[in-house]
Formats: structure tokens, sequence, C-alpha cells
């Protein structure tokens, strides 16, 4: 069974153009979340998507940032316009239920680097 | 609101070691507490995980007990391997909600 995946596994661009991340969550799983991980601020929520529908984005950090899941199948996580600040590693986990009990499974992330 | 706190690395051991990282949360309701590791370059992997007062999560020769009355889960393992180096977060959520709390995670390294 193939675990959560992720594209690009690295991503170097330059500040001001747009990026767009992708996870596919596992089959059968119908929760979804996008992270963002620094050494300043560990591991942070990003936005959290229930059966498709976004449920809780107050994580996102501005409106620069935007996530679609447009089935349950693939999600993505879009920057523009791209700033230093937002290099980092993005992960996506997906989960089966929306209950706490439930184990995440984390994808292996995006490396992001804005210059 | 809800937090995880565990002790800041890196923790650095030499191999056959006894391991304990420190946890301990704060939270409302009744959460169910876990335990992440990291290797270099993936993504957070589920190594244990306790969702009741007084259950020992264990995988591995890992092992954490869910102590409700010190708000504690500490992860211990009775002899390292070099194997084991990574980073190790602490996380806990709330039954009935989707949300989980990470701790700022422990570096692990062990020496052979």
């Amino acid at each position: 069974d193939a675990g959560v995946i992720q594209s690009p596994r690295h991503e170097v661009t330059e500040m001001g153009q747009e990026v767009t991340l992708r996870c596919k969550p596992i089959s059968g799983h119908n929760s979804l979340f996008w992270y963002r991980q620094t050494m300043m601020r560990g591991l942070e929520l990003l936005i959290y998507f229930n059966n498709n529908v976004p449920i809780d984005d107050s994580g996102m950090p501005e409106d620069r940032f935007s996530a679609k899941m447009p089935n349950a199948s693939f999600s993505t996580l879009k920057i523009q316009p791209s700033e230093p600040r937002d290099s980092a590693v993005y992960f996506c986990a997906s989960i089966w239920g929306d209950r706490g009990t439930d184990t995440q499974y984390f994808g292996p992330g995006t490396r992001l680097t804005v210059l | 609101g809800d937090s995880v706190t565990q002790m800041e690395g890196p923790v650095t051991l030499s191999e056959e070691a006894f391991l304990t990282i420190n946890c301990t949360y704060t939270a409302t309701g009744y959460p169910s507490l876990f335990w992440y590791v990291q290797y270099p370059g993936e993504g957070l992997q589920l190594l244990l995980k306790a969702t009741k007062a007084d259950d020992k999560g264990s995988n591995k020769g890992f092992e954490a007990t869910y102590r409700k009355e010190t708000t504690s889960f500490h992860l211990e393992k009775g002899s390292v391997q070099v194997s084991d180096s990574a980073v190790y977060f602490c996380a806990l959520s709330v039954s009935g909600t989707y949300k989980y709390i990470f701790g700022t995670g422990t570096r692990l390294k062990v020496l052979a």
C-alpha cells in the first residue's frame, strides 16, 4: 500500500514566483492535513480538510497561501507570490476518520527554498 | 490552550544506554497521546500511542505510559542503538476533535 505521496520532494524558486505543492493521501482516508516545519516554529498546522471540505484554515499564514482538495485523492497547497520566509519543509498527512485517536500518516515532505 | 512540552535536545547517548525523553502536556478534555519519530529526510511516523490514562504504548523496544496525575507521557528505551538516531515528537489530540498538537521535537544521537 503506497503511503502519502507528495511532489515535488524539493523545490527551489525565486521570490515572487508561484509555488504549487501536491499531495495524494492514502486511499480511503477522508481527512487531510497540511503542516509546515521550520527550525524556529517547529511543526505548524496550516489547514485541515475533512471529506474534501476545508474545516479549519486558521493556520494559513496569510492570503498568499491557498489550499484546495478537489477530490478525495488529491490536494494542493499554493503560495503566490512566494517569499524567502516561506522556506520550510511542507508535510501532508492523512487519516481515516476525524477523531483524535486516529494515527496520522505523513508524506515525505516537500523542501521549499525561496531565494 | 492545549500544549505539549518536551525536553530540548540534542540528546547524545552511547549505544546500549538507557533513554528517557520527557514530555508533559496541558489539555482540556481527554487527550490521546502519541510519540512520532522522524528520520533524516523523511516524514513523521507513529512510534506508539496511548488513548486513555494508565495505558502503556510500546513499539520497537520503546515504551511510554499515559500518566494523568502528572500529565506526562515520557518516552523510554532500555538500550538504544545507532539506528534510533532521529528526532522524536510528542503529540496530543483531544478526543472528538481533529486537532493534533505537536511538541518541538527532541533530536537523539546515538554513538557507536
